[in-house]
């Protein structure tokens, strides 16, 4: 069955410059989450959407972007990277519709981003 | 905002050996999950209960919804090797604006001892 498509895997930028991450859902989820997850921590949220709306929004930094397109795809946009961005992020998706949905966030592989 | 502890942090047994570890929440939760993850992927769902008292399995796993809906238990029986990795609780209120979204626990690091 096709999964959560993250790209790239991994990335490796200097400070200051800038990064996209791009997800691609599962086939017919509407509902698109991003975390963050540092070297030994559980993943923190950082903004969802839906219907290609924001849904909610967690802990992402003012410098960080993010969207999700016709096509459902997201692209997590980050600029004037620091140090401590460098985590592994994780995209999410599920299917929220019609009143099918069930709770089920299905992970992608994460993208690791390295800020030197 | 709401906070979930999760126990143990880690645990190091012999192959065989069942294993138990729970999470407990200061607020209430309308869906608990399992993940599991492995180094450098991302978090696979093993578990997801819908109601409180509700008990799942999946093959040699099993979990508990809490009454109170309050806290969730994962047991895992007659380990082996490849069940290594680091299991997370989460947790999914779907009232007012949380809109879904996952709170997760620290994880609890497991390591099977062939």
């Amino acid at each position: 069955a096709a999964g959560v498509i993250q790209s790239p895997r991994h990335l490796i930028k200097e400070k200051r410059e800038t990064a996209t991450l791009k997800c691609y859902p599962i086939p017919r989820h509407d509902t698109v989450y991003w975390y963050q997850q540092g070297p030994g921590q559980d993943p923190q949220f950082l903004i969802s959407f839906y219907e290609k709306m924001q849904s909610d929004k967690g802990s992402i930094p003012d410098r960080f972007s993010a969207q999700q397109f016709s096509d459902y795809h997201s692209e997590l946009n980050m600029s004037s990277l620091e140090l401590g961005d460098s985590a592994l992020y994780f995209c999410a998706s599920s299917f929220r519709s019609r009143g099918a949905y069930t709770g089920e966030l299905f992970f992608g592989e994460g993208s690791r981003l390295t800020v030197l | 905002g709401q906070q979930l502890n999760q126990s143990p942090q880690s645990m190091f047994i012999q192959e065989g050996e069942d294993v138990s570890m729970n999470c407990t929440s200061s607020s209430i939760f309308n869906t608990w999950l399992w993940y599991k993850q492995e180094p450098g992927e991302g978090p696979v769902l093993l578990i997801a209960l819908y109601k409180a008292g509700e008990l799942t399995s999946n093959g040699r796993l099993t979990a508990q919804f809490g009454i109170t809906r309050k806290d969730s238990f994962l047991n895992i029986s007659a380990s082996i090797p490849s069940d290594v990795g680091i299991y997370f609780c989460a947790g999914q209120d779907r009232s007012g604006g949380s809109n879904y979204k996952l709170t997760f626990g620290k994880g609890t690091l497991l390591t099977v001892n062939p």
